[in-house]
């Protein structure tokens, strides 16, 4: 089973400012990683596939990055609708398709 | 308009079965791969289950083998989770979603396993 780890467990960051937020493979998924978005009391929301493509509709100011173990999501100017749980998920090599335990974005 | 709706959750004793319904529109059901996650109180995201679009191919996490069974019914769009010997650890809202990298998903159904 591939272990998806995702640090920060929480990063606290000022509205207007940027986020990185971090997902690390345990072996490489390839370029076969999503990150999606979860706000209190919703389902989650696919921002991007395949490491660095954005859904259709999802704001610009969402891009993902890396390949292999290492990939990276960045928020610039976040909105206050961005202040959410972010998780990354792998699906190179499954079952089981695996999930991060998630990166908590605050309002600092 | 892809649209999701799981119904079935409930209150059940260890022990117990349950079966999940996800009622699936606004797509060709019967060409998409349909998935079951679960998020436990307070916790992450969990894969389930998924089983393909002929159901010719069907996965389930370790957790779950042996005790929860993946179907669907394409004549009637409808994806279901038959859950059985459920463990209290078994709780969990549980989301019904399209594709095995999801971008529609249900609204979630709560399950609750406790004495």
């Amino acid at each position: 089973e591939i272990v998806m780890t995702q640090f920060p467990d929480t990063l606290s960051v000022s509205p207007g400012g940027r986020a990185t937020l971090s997902c690390r493979a345990s072996q490489s998924v390839a370029g076969n990683l999503a990150w999606y978005q979860q706000r209190p009391g919703q389902a989650p929301r696919l921002l991007i596939y395949a490491a660095s493509t954005r859904v259709t509709g999802i704001p610009a100011r969402f891009s993902g990055s890396g390949s292999g173990t290492e990939f990276n999501l960045t928020i610039s100017s976040l909105q206050s609708e961005d202040f959410a749980v972010y998780y990354c998920q792998q699906y190179n090599k499954w079952p089981p398709i695996t999930f991060g335990q998630g990166t908590r974005l605050d309002i600092k | 308009e892809v649209q999701l709706v799981e119904s079935g959750g409930g209150l059940v004793k260890p022990g117990g079965s349950l079966t999940l319904s996800c009622s699936a529109s606004g797509f060709p059901f019967n060409s998409f791969p349909m998935t079951w996650v679960r998020q436990a109180p307070g916790r992450g995201l969990e894969w389930v289950s998924s089983i393909e679009g002929t159901s010719t191919y069907i996965h389930q996490s370790d957790s779950v083998k042996g005790r929860f069974t993946v179907s669907r019914d394409n004549a009637k769009n409808l994806l279901f989770l038959h859950m059985t010997d459920l463990r209290v650890e078994d709780t969990a809202v549980y989301y019904c979603a399209r594709d095995h990298v999801p971008r529609h998903w249900g609204q979630g159904t709560t399950v609750i396993v406790s004495s």
